[in-house]
């Protein structure tokens, strides 16, 4: 059971190039979500989905894309990355209802990105 | 809309002080209250949680309880070790997925 897998570990950008995050679950998790943590500034919520299908945005969704086609993936696209878009991103995924697990977030290892 | 203020950092201890993480929370509805540990290089990783006013959580010796009153969730630890040295976050969770996170408390513990 590998819970939430991310892609790549790290990567290195130049500015303007695009990439994909790429964030799959096997837990069967309705909801799934991406977050990038700064330093001092905790973890702010990017784009999250309620299921396949369904996006919204997040606290900063500007500059990046997601989509949902299946219960278990779900990627973010950096359309033209920027410096500002340094940062360490997680994908998170959990699940509703009245089970004492619900609503807990299964956390990705996390991805570096860094943009020079 | 929803926030959460937790207790700037960084914290240092000695082994076996008492550990008070404090976080205050402004939410619609009813939260669900979490703490999460990140552990150097890793992702984050639940430690407690409560989802009712007055629940408290435990686990590996903290404790937090839900205090609607004071619409907080105080992190606390009797006795520190050294394994207890990560980044702490208190986060909330009112539906469908999002959660609001605190900026983080670094604490450090030393032998």
């Amino acid at each position: 059971n590998a819970g939430v897998t991310q892609t790549p570990k790290f990567q290195v950008l130049k500015t303007g190039q695009s990439m994909t995050l790429q964030c799959a679950q096997d837990m069967n998790h309705e909801y799934m979500s991406w977050y990038r943590q700064d330093p001092g500034m905790g973890l702010r919520l990017i784009h999250y989905s309620v299921g396949a299908g369904i996006t919204d945005q997040g606290e900063v969704p500007n500059g990046y894309n997601v989509s949902r086609s299946t219960t278990e993936d779900f990627p973010l696209r950096l359309l033209s990355a920027a410096p500002s878009q340094t940062s360490v991103y997680f994908c998170a995924s959990s699940y509703s209802g009245g089970q004492s697990g619900a609503n807990v977030l299964t956390f990705g290892a996390g991805s570096r990105l860094t943009v020079l | 809309g929803n926030s959460v203020t937790q207790m700037e950092g960084p914290v240092t201890l000695s082994e076996e002080a008492f550990l008070t993480i404090n976080c205050t929370y402004t939410a619609t509805g009813y939260p669900s209250l979490f703490w999460y540990v990140q552990y150097p290089g890793e992702g984050l990783q639940l430690l407690l949680k409560a989802t009712k006013a007055d629940d408290k959580g435990s686990n590996k010796g903290f404790e937090a309880t839900y205090r609607k009153e004071t619409t907080s969730f105080h992190l606390e630890k009797g006795s520190v070790q050294v394994s207890d040295s990560a980044v702490y976050f208190c986060a909330l969770n009112t539906n469908a997925g999002k959660s609001t996170f605190g900026d983080g408390t670094t604490l450090t513990v030393k032998p």
